[in-house]
Parts: C-alpha cells; sequence; structure tokens
C-alpha cells in the first residue's frame, strides 16, 4: 500500500532561517506526492505537487520541495521561515494513481519563532 | 485554485441528535467528494467517498449507517452524522477535486461536539 512517513513531529526554527520538513514515501510505481498546510481550526491548503517532471518543485508561499528517489524522501522546504509559515503541515499520496483519496502522513508542526 | 465550501464551521448538539454538514464546491462541478474526520493532534482519516448520484464508499470501519453520505448533485455533499455520541465529537472534512485536475481542495471543516 502506498504511504507516506512524517518522522518529525514539531520542526522549531527561527524566522529568517531556511526550513525542512521531512516526508519520506512508500509507493509502488512512479509516486505521486503533495504537501498540504493546515493553520489551526481549519481545512487544508494545497501547497505543491510531484507528478513527474523536475524533481525540484515550487508552490506557493514561496515553499519548494525536492523529490529524491534514491532517498525516497520529499521534503518540504523554504529558504526563510516566517512567523506566519507555524502551522500543521501534511505530506499526502494517493493509495492509487487516480489522484483520487489522499493517504496523509501524520504532520509535522512547524513552529517559527520570531 | 477552486473553492471549497463547508458549513456549518462548528456545531453543539446534544447526545442522540442528528448533525448535518454541507460540503459545497463554489466554482467547479466535482462527481466524487471525500470526507475526512481528524482527532485532536492527530492526522486526517478518510471516512467515506461520496459519489455523484450513486451510494458512498465507506473505508473500512466507519459505519455507513451512522455516517449518512447524499451527493445529490454535482457540487453538494452532505454528511449527516445520525444518533451523535460525545465519541463522535471530532473535526470533520471534505474535499473535492476537479475531474481534470491532480490535487485536491479541502473546505474548512467543521468542529462538531456532542454533549
Amino acid at each position: 500500500a502506498q504511504s507516506v512517513a512524517q518522522p518529525e513531529d514539531q520542526v522549531n526554527v527561527a524566522e529568517g532561517n531556511p526550513l525542512t520538513v521531512k516526508c519520506t514515501y512508500s509507493v509502488s510505481g512512479n509516486p505521486y506526492l503533495f504537501w498540504y498546510v493546515q493553520y489551526p481550526n481549519r481545512g487544508l491548503q494545497f501547497l505543491l505537487k510531484y507528478i513527474t517532471g523536475d524533481n525540484l518543485v515550487k508552490g506557493s508561499y514561496g515553499f519548494e520541495a525536492e523529490f529524491n528517489k534514491s532517498q525516497t524522501s520529499f521534503h518540504l522546504k523554504k529558504p526563510s521561515a516566517l512567523v506566519s509559515d507555524s502551522a500543521l503541515y501534511f505530506c499526502a499520496v494517493p493509495p492509487r494513481r487516480g489522484f483520487q483519496k489522499l493517504v496523509f502522513g501524520t504532520g509535522t508542526r512547524l513552529l517559527v519563532s520570531p | 485554485g477552486a473553492v471549497v465550501s463547508q458549513h456549518p464551521s462548528r456545531v453543539i448538539c446534544k447526545s442522540g441528535t442528528s448533525v448535518k454538514i454541507e460540503c459545497r464546491s463554489l466554482d467547479f462541478q466535482a462527481t466524487t467528494m471525500f470526507w475526512y474526520r481528524q482527532f485532536p493532534k492527530q492526522s486526517l482519516m478518510l471516512m467515506a467517498t461520496s459519489n455523484e448520484g450513486s451510494k458512498a464508499t465507506y473505508e473500512q470501519g466507519v459505519e455507513k449507517d451512522k455516517f449518512l453520505i447524499n451527493h445529490a448533485s454535482l457540487t453538494l455533499s452532505t454528511l449527516t452524522v445520525t444518533s451523535a455520541h460525545p465519541e463522535d465529537s471530532s473535526f470533520y472534512i471534505c474535499s473535492a477535486k476537479l475531474d481534470s485536475g491532480t490535487e485536491a481542495f479541502f473546505g474548512q471543516g467543521t468542529r462538531l461536539t456532542v454533549v
């Protein structure tokens, strides 16, 4: 079964520093991978996706993610963190290649301090 | 991106009553919508797939008779929590995607509290 893992429950970073939120995947075939962000008591907002093509994917709000096939990873990154980036981040993968329902990682809480 | 609207955002109900949550795709048609449940400090768990004009598909372990899903039009799916109990208190989120798209769009969620 397709799955993703987020090894860190929380990531702390100072404002202005680069941030990385980790995600590893376990899929058969070519993976389709997504990152979403959730603010308190809100639904999820789409950040970016990897379907095919360039390994470095650029998304919303200055975020990007690097698809690494050899390490089966899809880490989310941003060169300079903002306090407003503090939120819950989810990596996700469709259980089948139909882009339908999603299987989510456990989530990583990002805390950016001023 | 496409907009998915969920209503209400918060609801408190008494044990034994039923609660209906609506999920609407505002600027696109969605033949398929999804309902997720999220417990505090946990990830989202898919409950069911809502199919326009046909029966919903439920994930293993989800009670069909307790969580009634109706997808009567291409822009509206409803989730009714029947005979609610305190353990049904949770954050419920719906999502939908364009038939030609790849990413899902999520509603803002509904915080259900059963007292």
